[in-house]
């Protein structure tokens, strides 16, 4: 069982907007702004695509964004594309003795 | 561009060590302010940060593995590397290495991985 809570998957059409939630508690998510958030096509290796709960690393689309709530975190992706169907990963830090935990993922369909 | 790139055996028995190395070309692993990590996927399932250590040595591990893991740095040879002891068919897992930029606990940059399946 994975450390934070990610519904198992997501889906929208072309166009509109998704967004898909983690859930963590006030030791990880709630109690730092080290959320991030990951991008997986099959066979790939994960890209970063939201750190810091909210910053974009250079060449990902202003379409990704996120945001935080308490213990829940968000990732929205907006004007939906086909390239956009993958699995996305939020992780958070969980302090000093934990360090990093990972959701267990969702799988994003464009219909 | 930084790149990383995973080797070892992609076969280990049961009760055996696992070891994978880590090269960094296109910048120096000691250059900036970075840690360096291992994640591991089962087929399927989600990732699971294993450790990192930063180029003084200095390492982190996962409480749930931290009494089978041992995660090193050799800096002239721009590598780091992951031992796992006493592996089981639950350690069977794509590993990926990954670079972790200090005060952002994230990962920017990542190995493409690589299948390790333990079985006799």
């Amino acid at each position: 069982q994975s450390a934070l809570t990610q519904p198992p998957s997501a889906s929208g059409s072309p166009g509109q907007s998704v967004t898909i939630s983690c859930t963590g508690t006030s030791s990880d998510v709630g109690g730092y702004d080290y959320v991030s958030w990951y991008q997986q096509h099959p066979g790939k290796a994960p890209k970063l695509i939201i750190y810091e709960v909210t910053k974009r690393p250079s060449g990902v689309p202003d379409r990704f964004s996120g945001s935080k709530s308490g213990n829940t975190a968000s990732l929205t992706v907006s004007g939906l594309q086909a390239e956009d169907e993958a699995d996305y990963y939020c992780s958070s830090y969980a302090g000093s003795n934990n360090l990093v935990v990972f959701g267990g993922g969702t799988k994003l369909t464009v219909l | 561009q930084v790149q990383l790139q995973e080797s070892g055996p992609g076969l280990v028995k049961p009760s055996q060590t696992l070891s994978l190395t880590c090269t960094v070309s296109g910048g120096s692993i000691s250059s900036g302010t970075y840690y360096w990590s291992w994640i591991r996927q089962p087929a399927g399932k989600g990732l699971e940060w294993i450790g990192r250590i930063s180029t003084s040595g200095s390492t982190s591990y996962n409480p749930s593995l931290k009494s089978r893991v041992a995660i090193s740095v050799d800096t002239s040879e721009n590598q780091f590397s992951l031992n796992l002891g006493s592996v089981t068919a639950a350690d069977t897992a794509v590993y990926y290495c990954a670079r972790w930029p200090a005060g952002t606990a994230s990962f920017d940059y990542w190995g493409q991985g690589t299948l390790v399946t333990v079985s006799s």
